[in-house]
């Protein structure tokens, strides 16, 4: 079937507006992902989703980042008041636990911030 | 918490002759370790994983990797190379037998391998 995929493959935003990056994963997928992908950092971990639990958040780097994933299916990973440093490769990636361990990525959303 | 370390930058190679793209890494009890390839403005494609078993796992593309768990590592190989597998190579890590976050990976820097005619 169809991959993880995202839209938009590309976004230029300017500083101090609101994006939102959109993330749909393997169908029947129960676990989801966040990263981003930047020069600096390297590939890093943002935030987990799992069924119906309480997202783990614990890698989102400030308060201006928030997730939601409406109907245990697609998810939104909104930046608000965008700074310059916020520019990345933002990836997501979904995976049907348990027992599955790889997590399959989509092609990633390239922001940049103006 | 757990690491990864790539450390090498980038790997040059002539097609044909064998590669090694090295990873070690640093974990609470055993490891669940993935190689990832990225391809020019494209994802993550997952290559070969290890969770238990025989130390030698066998991937796509006919890469495989060893793990060792006297060394921590988790190289990368290919007998021959091809110009088609320079890519960007990154290596993970995941600890066992955690739910929720513990499934997070932690990546290693990546890896530019550069495979030559």
């Amino acid at each position: 079937g169809a991959g993880v995929s995202q839209s938009p493959s590309n976004k230029v935003t300017e500083k101090g507006k609101d994006v939102e990056l959109r993330c749909d994963p393997i169908s029947g997928h129960t676990a989801l992902y966040w990263y981003r992908q930047s020069l600096g950092q390297g590939l890093e971990f943002l935030i987990y989703f799992q069924g119906n639990s309480a997202p783990d958040k614990s890698g989102l780097p400030s308060d201006r980042f928030s997730a939601e994933r409406t109907g245990g299916s697609v998810s939104t990973l909104t930046i608000q008041r965008t700074q310059q440093e916020d520019s990345a490769v933002y990836l997501c990636a979904s995976s049907s636990p348990p027992g599955a361990h790889e997590q399959y990525f989509g092609p990633g959303t390239r922001l940049t911030v103006t | 918490a757990q690491s990864v370390a790539q450390p090498e930058d980038q790997v040059n190679v002539a097609e044909g002759n064998p590669l090694t793209v090295k990873c070690t890494y640093s974990v609470s009890g055993n490891p669940y370790l993935f190689w990832y390839v990225q391809y020019p403005n494209r994802g993550l494609q997952f290559l070969l994983k290890y969770i238990t078993g025989d130390n030698l796992v066998k991937g796509s593309y006919g890469f495989e990797a060893e793990f060792n768990k006297s060394q921590t590592s988790f190289h990368l190989k290919k007998p021959s190379a091809l110009v088609s597998d320079s890519a960007l190579y990154f290596c993970a890590v995941r600890e066992p037998g955690l739910t929720g976050g513990g499934n997070k990976l932690t990546f290693g820097t990546g890896t530019q391998l550069k495979v030559e005619l």
